[in-house]
């Protein structure tokens, strides 16, 4: 059974930093793109950022692009978002989702994803 | 960025009900649709992908159809369980996309 828990939210100033963790099982995680995908309270879904399955390819909505970094260790089946300098409107649950499907949009070099299994969300509220 | 827009964004229907959603796409994505249900206090399920694909363990009474910009959503009798939000989600072009949402109550 696929499963993705995630971690290490919690409440913290502006301007203060915070790293996520997902802890994932089920599935051979090294062989998925795996994505954050952000909703603020009472709001939609935001898809946040994505990383290949090494690790070697990167991706970021312009939003928290310069602030956040996904990362990801294969060895402890593990994805992780580290996130500095966070503002008021960064306050949502985060959820890990693996990425399954996707498509390679030739043109623009990028991968855009779609989720099969989402974690249960760790909530991050930046306030003071 | 893609915009995705759904319609209703709410609606009232009861236990047996034909509900269908509409997503729209502010330019063509061909079939790279996907359909998620959440429910209060939970993460997103996937339902469907490529507008009409069920993932698999979703029951056939959900079915997806469409293409290009126009999208739909159809839970063919509504269970007790279906009640919760469902957003389309469009991965065709960077950044992925979700509409605002539509919430099936009772």
């Amino acid at each position: 059974e696929v499963q993705l828990v995630e971690s290490g939210g919690g409440l913290v100033q502006p301007g203060g930093s915070l790293r996520l963790s997902c802890a994932a099982s089920g599935f051979t995680f090294s062989t998925y793109w795996m994505s954050w995908v952000r909703q603020a309270p009472g709001k939609g879904l935001e898809w946040v950022a994505n990383i290949k399955q090494d690790g070697s390819v990167r991706h970021y909505v312009d939003s928290v692009k310069g602030r956040f970094t996904i990362s990801r260790d294969n060895a402890k089946n593990s994805l992780y978002l580290q996130m500095n300098s966070l503002r008021a409107e960064d306050t949502a649950v985060y959820y890990c989702a693996r990425v399954n499907p996707s498509y390679y949009d030739s043109s623009s070099g990028y991968y855009i994803d779609s989720f099969d299994y989402w974690g249960q969300g760790t909530l991050v509220a930046v306030s003071s | 960025d893609i915009q995705m827009t759904q319609s209703p964004s709410s609606l009232s229907a009861s236990v047996g009900d034909r509900v269908t959603i509409t997503c729209r796409a502010s330019q063509g994505i061909s079939n790279y649709l996907a359909w998620f249900q959440q429910k209060p206090g939970k993460a997103p399920k996937s339902l469907i992908y490529g507008a009409s694909v069920l993932q698999r363990g979703v029951p056939s009474k959900f079915s997806g159809s469409g293409s290009g910009t126009d999208f739909t959503l159809t839970i063919s009798s509504l269970q007790p369980e279906d009640f919760a939000t469902y957003y389309c989600q469009q991965y065709k072009s960077f950044p992925p996309t979700f509409g605002q949402g539509t919430k099936v109550d009772i």
